[in-house]
């Protein structure tokens, strides 16, 4: 089936301009996740979806960054006068997440790559 | 805070050699561990994992132990092939946090003829 999609692939903004990054999660998932990976590292943990409900914003840098998933499917990361500490590969995973306390399994996309000029 | 420390790469070895790639934690309590492999091209991809002390993780010809006296969760492999090349993420997680991933910086491997 179907693996976690994300568009674009490629994103380049002028400093100051906004940006929406959308993600589709594999059917049936309950859990989202945002992750943004600067070049060189590993991915950092941005913000946690079950569902629609959002319970968990704690790695979002500033309050440029927004996400949602209104309809508890489809999610977008929106960022807000792009800066260039922005640039990176953002990452999108789901999973069954059957409950807080769930250990399921991550699956990622291949990611959103901005960069910031 | 909870953080996860590989070895530094890229790692070049030759087809058929023995792999090691060293992966610590610090955490207050006891994770889940994961290592996560990215081939070009391709997104992060669950390798293996281990959600206690001393489970072996093993998948592909990898394995990993769970070592809670060393906070350790070494990649091994006994004969690596080209089509292993790729970058090596060690990560970890706890139950009750959503399962939300804390990963180390990656190793890139690469293997040749």
């Amino acid at each position: 089936g179907a693996g976690v999609s994300q568009s674009p692939r490629y994103k380049v903004a002028k400093r100051g301009q906004d940006v929406a990054l959308r993600c589709d999660p594999i059917s049936g998932h309950v859990s989202l996740f945002w992750y943004q990976q600067a070049l060189g590292q590993g991915p950092e943990f941005l913000t946690y979806f079950q569902n629609e409900a959002q319970l968990d914003k704690s790695g979002l840098p500033s309050d440029r960054f927004f996400a949602e998933r209104p309809e508890g499917s489809v999610s977008t990361l929106k960022i807000q006068r792009t800066q260039q500490e922005d640039s990176a590969v953002y990452l999108c995973a789901s999973s069954l997440g059957r409950g807080w306390a769930s250990t399921d399994t991550q699956y990622f996309g291949p990611g959103t790559r901005l960069t910031v000029l | 805070g909870d953080s996860v420390t590989q070895m530094e790469g890229p790692v070049t070895l030759s087809e058929e050699a023995f792999l090691t790639i060293n992966c610590t934690y610090t955490a207050t309590g006891y994770p889940s561990l994961f290592w996560y492999v990215q081939y070009p091209g391709e997104g992060l991809q669950l390798l293996l994992k281990a959600t206690k002390a001393d489970d072996k993780g093993s998948n592909k010809g990898f394995e990993a132990t769970y070592r809670k006296e060393t906070t350790s969760f070494h990649l091994e492999k006994g004969s690596v092939q080209v089509s292993d090349s790729a970058v090596y993420f060690c990560a970890l997680s706890f139950t009750g946090t959503a399962s939300k991933l804390t990963f180390g910086t990656g190793t890139r491997l690469q293997v040749t003829l």
